[in-house]
This record gives structure tokens, C-alpha cells and sequence, in this order.
């Protein structure tokens, strides 16, 4: 594993069926974020982890659950999808000190239908 | 409620510079960022500013105004790859990033 990996890469999905999109990292980094991006809007953030065994809820959680069991792993899921749900969807990591930036996935594009 | 502002799309030529405006209002302020997304790829990157000023990486510049709530990304002898949507980023006082919609930035030869 290199980095953050994302899967499935895009996916199309029935509406009220249930999906988890996965997140992994190797970069040993604290923090993860779950953002969407739809056209026309910035990044919005979904559910983020400050650390392993805690979550906590963005702009947008409604729909969506997360969870974290250990540094590496953030799944996302959507209990029954229903069209707007239909997004890019991007996990991100980020670090505890310095700058702090984030450090993306290279995202799963769902479409809802 | 928090905004951020940015212009939708820009065009400029090669070898030219170019400046993208970001305005912000946001519930505390904790650092601004500049990210580069190409088209179909994840957001990376480019800048940090904190203080007031110019901070100065290659032939990318990013300003930080905080007292008018002002970012500028100043890029400079633009080459095609430099096609690419900018986002500017807040971090808030939850330590949270804010996100304006992005600047698609078009470069013709």
C-alpha cells in the first residue's frame, strides 16, 4: 500500500441498497476524513476521526455512518443509498502537528439511481 | 454562516501569471490552504498561510490578508500542465477545513 487507497474506484448502485466505500492508509497519520464533492460545491465534510476509536460528525453526516477500529482503516457507509447520495467521494488523512495538512485518496465516484 | 469565495473559472496564457482571489468568513481562523486538483483526480497540496504576507514555493506565491479576510495564489511562467481547478481552505475554529467550490484554471498556448 502506498499512501491512502480507496475502493471501489466507482460504483453503481440501486437506490436502498446498503454500501461501505473503504478507506486505507499506511501513513500512520491520526486524523481521517470523509468529504464529498459534487459539482459547483466545495469539499464538504462528511464524518471525520481524530484518532483511532473516535468519530465525529461534518457538515453533511445525515445518511452516512462511519467507524474506527484501528489507525489504518475508515469506512464509510451508507445504510439504504437514495439518489443525492450520489457523489465523488474522497478520504482523506491528516497529521497532529506542523501544518497540518490533509492528504487525499484518489476517491470512489458512486452513482445512486 | 461560513462562505467562502472564489471565481469559477479563469483563463490565461502560457508563460503568462496569474492571480486567484479567495474571500472568506468563517467562525475563527486557524490557517488558510490552497489545493491543485486535475480533472478527475484527488486534491494535493500546495500552500500554507497562517500570517499576514507572501509565502513564496517555486513558481507558485500564496497572500494572506487576515484583517480583510483575503487569500490570493499567484502562479507564475504558466505551463499547460498548470490546467487545473485551486481550491482555497479554511481551517476553523473546530480545526476543521472550510472549502470554497474551486477556481478552474484554463491555460492556452
Amino acid at each position: 500500500i502506498a499512501g491512502i487507497t480507496q475502493a471501489p474506484t466507482s460504483q453503481i448502485l440501486a437506490a436502498g441498497r446498503r454500501m461501505t466505500l473503504r478507506c486505507t492508509q499506511d501513513m500512520r497519520h491520526n486524523a481521517m476524513y470523509w468529504y464529498r464533492q459534487d459539482l459547483g460545491l466545495g469539499l464538504r465534510l462528511i464524518h471525520y476521526s481524530n484518532t483511532a476509536g473516535t468519530t465525529g460528525k461534518g457538515e453533511v453526516p445525515d445518511g452516512y455512518s462511519v467507524s474506527r477500529a484501528n489507525t489504518d482503516d475508515f469506512p464509510l457507509t451508507l445504510a439504504s443509498a437514495v439518489p443525492s447520495q450520489t457523489s465523488v467521494y474522497f478520504c482523506a488523512t491528516g497529521t497532529s502537528g506542523g501544518v497540518n495538512e490533509q492528504f487525499f485518496g484518489p476517491g470512489t465516484r458512486l452513482t445512486v439511481l | 454562516g461560513q462562505n467562502i469565495d472564489q471565481p469559477t473559472e479563469m483563463t490565461a496564457t502560457e508563460g503568462a501569471i496569474v492571480q486567484i482571489n479567495c474571500t472568506y468568513q468563517t467562525s475563527g481562523f486557524n490557517g488558510l490552504f490552497w489545493y491543485q486538483q486535475h480533472a478527475g483526480e484527488a486534491p494535493t497540496f500546495l500552500s500554507y498561510n497562517v500570517l499576514d504576507g507572501l509565502e513564496e514555493k517555486g513558481r507558485f506565491s500564496s497572500f494572506l490578508s487576515r484583517s480583510k479576510g483575503y487569500s490570493y495564489l499567484l502562479l507564475k511562467e504558466l505551463q499547460m500542465k498548470d490546467s487545473a481547478s485551486y481550491l482555497c481552505a479554511v481551517r476553523d475554529s473546530n480545526y476543521q477545513l472550510i472549502w470554497g467550490a474551486g477556481t478552474k484554471l484554463i491555460i492556452k498556448p
